[in-house]
């Protein structure tokens, strides 16, 4: 098992340009997490989807991102019009059952620097 | 608003002795409480965990100690060894909303 698969592990971006951040959760888990990482905020909750539905977006920002989660196997994450205050490590995480309320493996994030 | 906090900020202890992580929070539905450790370039692993209903959970050289009355916890590292320097986390899981808020955590470093 290769647990929560993140890519790309770096990505940088000029002011203006999209980004798009992937996520492949383990295998037969229910539920996907997306959270943002900066050293100001900690770890702020952003999305989670159960059984690829969206549950809960109340943490996006609502004017530039967006989530996605086509099939069971990936889930994405899209920034347009990047700006520096997005740069972040955006992590994703899953969970068995489908709840936050057990286990939540997480990925080893995607560090976003917006120039 | 920060719901779950954490003191220190950093803390420095020397190998074997016990570190003590504290961490609060304000809104009396959170039920569940796991602690994450991260280490650098990594995403953060649960460590261990605690249910209101529970006033202490141990898992070897960890040990978390719950107040609910006072609405605090501690983590408790005994024996400490340089590998349990990392960045600590507590969070806490309400039913209502199905989702764990994170405190900003601690950063621990153990001195040889």
């Amino acid at each position: 098992n290769a647990g929560v698969i993140q890519t790309p592990r770096h990505k940088v971006t000029g002011k203006g340009q999209e980004a798009t951040l992937w996520c492949e959760p383990i295998s037969g888990h229910s539920a996907v997490f997306w959270y943002r990482q900066t050293i100001v905020q900690g770890l702020e909750f952003l999305t989670y989807f159960r059984n690829q539905a969206p549950i809960d977006d109340s943490g996006m920002p609502k004017e530039r991102f967006s989530a996605q989660m086509p099939n069971q196997s990936h889930s994405t994450l899209k920034i347009q019009s990047t700006q520096p205050q997005d740069s972040a490590v955006y992590l994703c995480a899953s969970s068995l059952l489908g709840t936050s309320a057990e286990t939540l493996y997480f990925g080893s994030g995607t560090r976003l620097t917006v120039l | 608003q920060q719901q779950v906090r954490q003191s220190p900020q950093s803390l420095t202890v020397w190998e074997g002795e016990t570190a003590i992580l504290n961490c609060s929070y304000e809104d009396s539905t959170f039920n569940y409480f796991p602690w994450y450790q991260q280490f650098p370039g990594e995403g953060p692993a649960l460590l261990i965990s605690i249910s209101s209903v529970s006033d202490k959970k141990e898992d070897g050289r960890f040990t978390i100690f719950f107040n609910k009355r006072e609405k605090k916890l501690s983590l408790h590292i005994t024996d400490s060894q340089p590998g349990d320097s990392a960045t600590y986390f507590c969070a806490a899981h309400t039913g209502g909303a199905d989702r764990l808020t994170f405190g900003k955590g601690t950063q621990l470093i153990i001195q040889p």
